[in-house]
C-alpha cells in the first residue's frame, strides 16, 4: 500500500531563511507519481510539482527546488530565501501504478510559518 | 482555473440529520473524488468516481455515500451526520485520471460542522 510521510508538522523559520520540507514515500510500484501541492491560508489547494518515478532529476523553479532520491525514498522541497507568502501549509502526495489514476495519497501536511 | 464548484460552502447542521454536498464541474472531466482535510490528518480520500454510475470507495468511506448520474455532478451524502464527520471537504477533479499529464484541480472546500 502506498504511503506519505511528512514527518515535519510545523516549521517556523524568518525571513530570508532557506527552508528544506520533508517527504518520504512508500510504495511496492516501480512506477508511480509524486506530487507537492501549496494550501495558504485562504484554503485552496495549489499544485507546485508532479514528477514521476523515472525521472529523478532535481528541478528548480524560481526559489522553489526539488530533491528526488528514489535511494531513500524522499521527494523533498526546499524554499530558498523564504518570504512572508510562503506561509502555508505544504502536501507531499504520492500516486502508484502504471496506469497513474490511482487516486492520489497525501501526507498530513507541513505547516510553514515564515516570519517576517 | 478548472471549473469546479461545491455547495453549500459552509453547512451547520445536527447529529443524526442527512446531508449532501455537491461538486460541479463544467470541464468534462471524467474522474472526481471527494477528500476530507482535518488536523493532523492532511487530506483522506473518501470517494471517487471514474465515469458517470462509477464509483469506487477510498481511505475513510464508513458513513459516505455518493452518487454520479451525470458527468458534471459529484454529490457526497452523509446519511446521518456525526460530530466526527465534521471536517472541510474538498471535491476534486481530473482529465483522464492519469499522473502522466494532469494533476487534480479542487473546489475551493465545503465547511461542515455537526453539531
Amino acid at each position: 500500500a502506498q504511503k506519505v510521510t511528512q514527518a515535519q508538522t510545523e516549521i517556523s523559520v524568518v525571513e530570508k531563511e532557506d527552508v528544506t520540507l520533508d517527504c518520504v514515500y512508500e510504495t511496492r510500484d516501480t512506477t508511480y507519481y509524486l506530487f507537492w501541492y501549496k494550501q495558504p491560508p485562504s484554503g485552496e489547494l495549489v499544485f507546485l510539482i508532479r514528477r514521476n518515478s523515472f525521472d529523478e532529476q532535481n528541478e528548480i523553479s524560481g526559489r522553489y527546488s526539488w530533491n528526488f532520491q528514489k535511494s531513500t525514498s524522499s521527494f523533498n522541497f526546499t524554499i530558498t530565501a523564504s518570504q512572508v507568502v510562503d506561509s502555508a501549509v505544504y502536501f507531499c502526495a504520492l500516486s502508484e501504478g502504471s496506469s497513474g489514476n490511482t487516486p492520489l495519497v497525501f501526507g498530513k501536511g507541513t505547516r510553514l510559518s515564515v516570519i517576517a | 482555473d478548472a471549473g469546479i464548484t461545491q455547495s453549500p460552502r459552509h453547512k451547520v447542521t445536527e447529529t443524526g440529520t442527512p446531508v449532501t454536498l455537491r461538486c460541479h464541474q463544467t470541464e468534462n472531466h471524467r474522474y472526481m473524488y471527494w477528500y476530507r482535510q482535518d488536523p493532523g490528518h492532511g487530506l483522506r480520500l473518501i470517494h471517487y468516481s471514474y465515469g458517470v454510475k462509477d464509483t469506487d470507495k477510498g481511505e475513510v468511506s464508513d458513513g459516505y455515500s455518493v452518487s454520479r448520474s451525470k458527468t458534471e455532478d459529484f454529490l457526497l451524502t452523509l446519511e446521518s451526520a456525526t460530530s466526527s464527520q465534521t471536517s472541510v471537504y474538498f471535491c476534486a477533479i481530473s482529465e483522464s485520471g492519469t499522473a502522466l499529464d494532469e494533476k487534480l484541480f479542487f473546489g475551493s472546500g465545503t465547511q461542515l460542522s455537526v453539531l
